[in-house]
């Protein structure tokens, strides 16, 4: 079985840029979330989704940070424009359902904001 | 302060010695999970829990969950270096749609 796929793994952008990170969980799973992740930190949850209705939005930066999941697939999360204090580990995780059972994560996408 | 606190923050061990990791909540419980990281790297899943007392044993890892006082606590036995990494306490705080909070992590190094 195929896990979670992210890409890029690695982006180093200049502030007030913008990038994009993209997600492609496990099939079949409903539930898909990006986390946030800062050195020495715990994951922090960005936005959570059920199949391609948000469950749960509160901790996004909606000024900057915006996020979809198409047809309830795949996902992409945006940054635009960028600051320093975005860098950090972008990890999307996918579950089959969303009250129980395990959280699948991808590698992470590590983002430098110069 | 930190509603889910890890604590030792790091540690560690020389080959072949036990240590415990705990998790204390500061809200109620509804599901607990422990996942390793290594550096660069996604989490992968090591075990969850949910009911009071219970208690899961994978390889040379155990994890307990002590509900009343909303606490687990993660054994390794025998560690080896294959153990060292982030150890990540995950837990779920509502009783509907899963809501996780994290805690900050500890960081394992087994000496050989």
């Amino acid at each position: 079985e195929a896990g979670v796929a992210q890409s890029p793994r690695y982006k180093i952008i200049e502030k007030r840029q913008s990038v994009a990170f993209w997600c492609n969980p496990i099939s079949g799973h409903a539930t898909l979330y990006w986390y946030q992740q800062i050195l020495g930190q715990g994951p922090k949850l960005l936005i959570q989704f059920q199949n391609n209705g948000v469950v749960d939005d509160s901790q996004l930066p909606k000024d900057r940070f915006s996020a979809e999941r198409l047809k309830g697939v795949d996902s992409t999360l945006k940054i635009q424009p960028a600051k320093l204090e975005d860098s950090a580990v972008y990890l999307c995780a996918s579950s089959l359902i969303s009250a129980t059972g395990e959280l699948f994560f991808g590698e992470g996408s590590r983002l430098t904001v110069l | 302060s930190q509603e889910l606190e890890q604590s030792p923050q790091s540690l560690i061990v020389q080959e072949g010695k036990n240590l415990t990791i705990n998790c204390t909540s500061s809200k109620t419980l509804y599901g607990l999970y422990w996942y390793k990281q290594k550096y660069g790297e996604g989490l992968i899943f090591l075990m969850m829990l949910q009911k009071g007392g219970e208690e899961k044993s994978h390889e040379k890892i155990t994890a307990k969950l002590d509900e009343k006082k909303q606490q687990s606590s993660l054994h390794i036995t025998a560690s080896q270096p294959s153990h060292a990494g982030i150890y990540l306490c995950g837990a779920d705080i509502s009783p509907g749609i899963r809501k996780l909070i994290w805690g900050l992590g500890t960081s394992l190094a087994v000496n050989p």
